[in-house]
């Protein structure tokens, strides 16, 4: 049982440059999230997902874009990197809020550099 | 919006002792709180969770109460390990989709 997966661990980016970050998850859970943690401050919503095809904002949307076509899959693209986007990225996944006995599964999560 | 407050943002204590760990929350409307811990440069592992309709969990040497009325739920460790040395952080889960994190407490178990 893989949990929530996250690809790459690592990664550095020059200015203006893209890339995709991957999440799975094999629980079959419905609700996927991102977030980002930077030094000191809490965790951030990006984007979340209620189930396959439906996305929303959170807290801190801009400058990122997701798609959810499966239920297991929720990659986050950074089409124009900014070094205000050197942060801890991470996925995790629930079962629908309120229901079920379980919280989050977070994935080891996706540290990114931006020069 | 939900905010979540952890006190304090930092403690150290001598091995062996028993500690609580603080968090507040805003809205009492919540489905479930979560506790977690992070290692350093390390994700976020879950300890315990507790439906709103319950008063507290434990697992181990961890016991989470929760107590809405007062937006408030508390993380008790009990003989405190070097090897409990972390950050620990709460999320209050709201109507809607979105869980609110504080910002931590970290955590040092003197040996």
């Amino acid at each position: 049982n893989a949990g929530v997966t996250q690809t790459p661990k690592f990664r550095i980016l020059k200015i203006g440059q893209s890339m995709t970050l991957q999440c799975t998850q094999d629980m079959n859970h419905n609700y996927m999230y991102w977030y980002r943690q930077d030094p000191g401050m809490g965790l951030k919503l990006i984007y979340y997902s209620v189930g396959a095809g439906i996305t929303d904002k959170g807290e801190v949307p801009n400058g990122y874009n997701v798609s959810r076509s499966t239920t297991e899959d929720f990659p986050l693209r950074l089409e124009l990197a900014a070094p205000s986007q050197t942060s801890v990225y991470f996925c995790a996944s629930s079962h629908t809020p309120g229901q079920g006995l379980y919280g989050y599964t977070f994935g080891s999560g996706t540290r990114l550099t931006v020069v | 919006k939900q905010e979540v407050t952890q006190i304090p943002a930092a403690l150290s204590v001598p091995e062996g002792e028993n500690l609580v760990l603080n968090c507040s929350f805003t809205d009492s409307a919540i489905y479930n709180l979560q506790w977690f811990r992070q290692d350093p440069g390390k994700g976020l592992t879950s300890l315990l969770l507790i439906q709103s309709s319950q008063r507290e969990q434990t697992s181990g040497r961890l016991n989470a109460s929760l107590d809405k009325s007062s937006g408030r739920s508390t993380l008790y460790i009990a003989a405190s390990q070097p090897g409990d040395s972390a950050t620990y952080l709460c999320a209050a889960h709201i109507t809607g989709n979105q869980f609110y994190f504080g910002t931590g407490t970290s955590l040092t178990v003197i040996p």
